[in-house]
């Protein structure tokens, strides 16, 4: 996916175990999203970067942090992974109108 | 608060055989609705995005409309390639987009 580079591709971590998932853009939007993606429960948003220096909770934070290290960068921490944080995540970056957002490739992590 | 249904969940299709997945929305205001398609393993991919009741735009074999409370997305004799699951999502006010959980779209040659 052009624009937008996730780093790891996949990662196994042991509960209790921390990671840092990497999002950088070569897009210059001022907006930046972590989504994650769940079988049945579709894509739901833990953080946004409306901005350099500035970030905002989605629908499900707990259990997240979030940096926004310049325009080009948001990464997106686990400090203790649980079981429940097994997901594929997905940073997009843009603005809503008039062609919604960019999205990486995706990291597909697993907790065990 | 935003809230996106889409159905069928999963709908499987002969090659050529016409249909349509359907986007049911409840929102404050709307500003867009958008359709994105996602491959297995891939993130999701910009398709269109509506702004009006009435509103109707193609691609290829794609159709999106819009009313006051839903979108469709008709897809004309569809083939094996457009295999797929197809994402609704809606924006409102300035917050970020609301997706829905997708239709899996299985078309059999």
């Amino acid at each position: 996916n052009a624009g937008v580079t996730q780093t790891p591709k996949f990662q196994v971590l042991k509960t209790g175990q921390s990671m840092t998932l990497q999002c950088a853009q070569d897009m210059n939007h001022n907006s930046m999203y972590w989504y994650r993606q769940d079988p049945g429960m579709g894509l739901r948003l833990i953080y946004y970067s409306a901005s350099e220096g500035t970030t905002d909770k989605g629908e499900v934070p707990n259990g997240y942090n979030v940096s926004r290290l310049n325009k080009r960068e948001f990464s997106l921490r686990l400090e203790s992974a649980a079981p429940s944080q097994t997901s594929v995540y997905f940073c997009t970056i843009g603005q809503e109108v008039p062609y919604g957002y960019t999205f990486g490739s995706g990291t597909r992590l697993t907790v065990v | 608060e935003d809230q996106v249904t889409q159905s069928p969940e999963a709908l499987r299709l002969q090659e050529g055989e016409s249909s349509s997945l359907n986007c049911s929305y409840t929102v404050s205001g709307l500003r867009g609705l958008f359709w994105y398609r996602q491959d297995p393993g891939k993130g999701p991919e910009f398709l269109f995005t509506l702004y009006s009741a009435g509103e109707e735009k193609e691609k290829e074999r794609l159709k999106a409309t819009l009313t006051k409370k839903e979108s469709f997305l008709h897809i004309t004799a569809p083939k094996p390639e457009d295999s797929a699951t197809y994402l609704c999502a809606v924006h409102s006010g300035n917050t970020p987009l609301v997706f829905g959980k997708g239709t899996r779209l299985s078309v059999i040659a």
